[in-house]
């Protein structure tokens, strides 16, 4: 079962302004990791943050985790044309090793 | 990160046949993942293919259905069987990032397998 659900379910916005998406769970994570896929091909990872981390960066992106709302955002700053993709936030969860249960997913479209 | 790789990258095909995909590493990993990504929706974990032993199983999904092969640590197989319509999607494998897996490594996905099933 799904336990991730991600706001927007769709974003369309300029290129050149930011992009925030969300994602909230319901159990307790052992991390969370954001992909990006383009038109239903391969997904590429593009951060993953800890359960005890509150903030990461990435060139252009920024994560956040807030473990006591159970809520991650995705900032993605200086958005471009190339962008334009599915983002998915995924929670590992397990003992052991993670496994990984992805949220529904945001649409973003970045107009040139 | 691992380069992984499947095979076929896409493929149509007949109710009531099987289909089995491949999927290779390029460095040896002891955890492995099947996901399937239905039309429009997001991904579902199939199964996990620890070498060595039986894959686990997510609720859901049955190894009559899917069964998998892991022969050794850089390939791994999954086949789907009897397909009917409701299984076109696309199916991915993943590895975790490091050998042995871990509760924070990050997991690389396959360029995936598009199925269609007429």
């Amino acid at each position: 079962s799904q336990q991730g659900e991600e706001d927007p379910q769709a974003l369309s916005i300029q290129e050149g302004e930011n992009a925030t998406m969300n994602c909230s769970y319901k159990t307790s994570i052992n991390n969370l990791q954001w992909y990006r896929q383009n038109s239903g091909r391969g997904l590429v990872h593009l951060i993953l943050i800890r359960s005890n981390e509150r903030e990461k960066h990435s060139g252009r992106l920024r994560v956040t985790l807030d473990t006591s709302k159970k809520s991650s955002s995705l900032l993605i700053t200086a958005s471009r044309a190339a962008d334009t993709a599915s983002y998915f936030c995924a929670t590992g969860r397990g003992s052991g090793y993670s496994t990984l249960t992805f949220g529904k997913g945001t649409m973003l479209l970045v107009s040139p | 990160s691992a380069v992984i790789s499947q095979k076929p990258s896409r493929d149509i095909c007949q109710r009531g046949t099987s289909l089995t995909i491949q999927c290779q590493v390029d460095s040896q990993v002891t955890m492995m993942f099947w996901y399937r990504q239905q039309p429009g929706q997001s991904l579902t974990l199939i199964a996990t293919a620890n070498q060595g032993s039986e894959a686990t199983y997510e609720s859901g999904f049955v190894i009559d259905k899917f069964p998998i092969s892991r022969p050794n640590l850089t390939f791994s197989t999954l086949t789907v069987s009897n397909m009917s319509p409701e299984d076109s999607s696309i199916y991915l494998c993943s590895v975790s990032s490091s050998p042995s897996g871990g509760l924070t490594d990050t997991q690389y996905f396959g360029p995936g397998t598009r199925l269609t099933v007429l």
